[in-house]
């Protein structure tokens, strides 16, 4: 089945515990990226990729780290994680950056205490 | 700037018909997408739009383009207590980060 898959689903960490969260697609997708949803501001994208080794900043990057090694997998790296960083993140992937459609992942909820 | 509007709220009765509306205002806007989100999970891809079309249909889902007005629908028929969820419409500019600009969210309310 074509997917977009993150994990963990959930989580809840302390304030600087470094953390990684997951994303694989299985679409042979070209393009990736990380959003995080918070009640009142919508979707903000976090980081992007636009093919292997090619990344760059969107709209909130900061306390953020990403890595595009392989095609399939775009880790999001919170190296000293903050409670203002307590968010619902999402993973998505599309064939290309432009005319496609973006499909996303299910989703992980992160607590920062 | 680049903005999507929707509606904050829709409650309609099981069976009856559902149109949640959306503005834009990027006209260079290729793709327009439609998003549900139950609580709890993630955003599911509904359908999607061409710029160059006036009306997709998938099966119970309708959407509406006026690229004059820019404006969108989603129409779903025959309305189901399990379609109960936010909607979100959004638009991928040609803006080169590939972003998805998305609008607040429809709370679509199905009243049994």
């Amino acid at each position: 089945e074509a997917q977009v898959t993150q994990n963990p689903r959930y989580l809840i960490t302390v304030t600087g515990k470094k953390l990684t969260v997951t994303c694989s697609q299985n679409m042979n997708h070209e393009y990736m990226s990380w959003y995080r949803q918070d009640p009142g501001l919508g979707l903000r994208q976090i980081y992007y990729s636009m093919n292997v080794e090619v990344t760059d900043k969107g709209d909130v990057p900061e306390g953020y780290k990403v890595s595009r090694k392989e095609k399939r997998n775009f880790p999001l790296i919170l190296e000293s994680p903050s409670p203002n960083q307590t968010s619902l993140y999402f993973c998505a992937s599309s064939f290309q950056v432009y005319n496609s459609p973006l499909h996303f992942g299910n989703g992980t909820r992160l607590t920062v205490t | 700037g680049e903005d999507v509007e929707q509606s904050l709220f829709l409650s309609v009765r099981e069976g009856d018909s559902s149109v949640i509306n959306c503005t834009y205002t990027d006209s260079s806007s290729t793709y327009l997408y439609w998003y549900k989100q139950e609580p709890g999970a993630g955003l599911q891809l509904l359908t999607y739009i061409f710029s160059n079309m006036d009306m997709k249909q998938d099966q119970r889902l309708t959407v509406l383009l006026n690229k004059k007005d820019k404006h969108l629908s989603l129409r779903i028929a025959d309305t189901q207590t399990g379609d109960s969820a936010i909607y979100f419409c959004a638009e991928r500019g040609a803006s080169n980060t590939g972003k998805l600009i998305f609008g607040q969210g429809t709370t679509l309310q199905v009243k049994p």
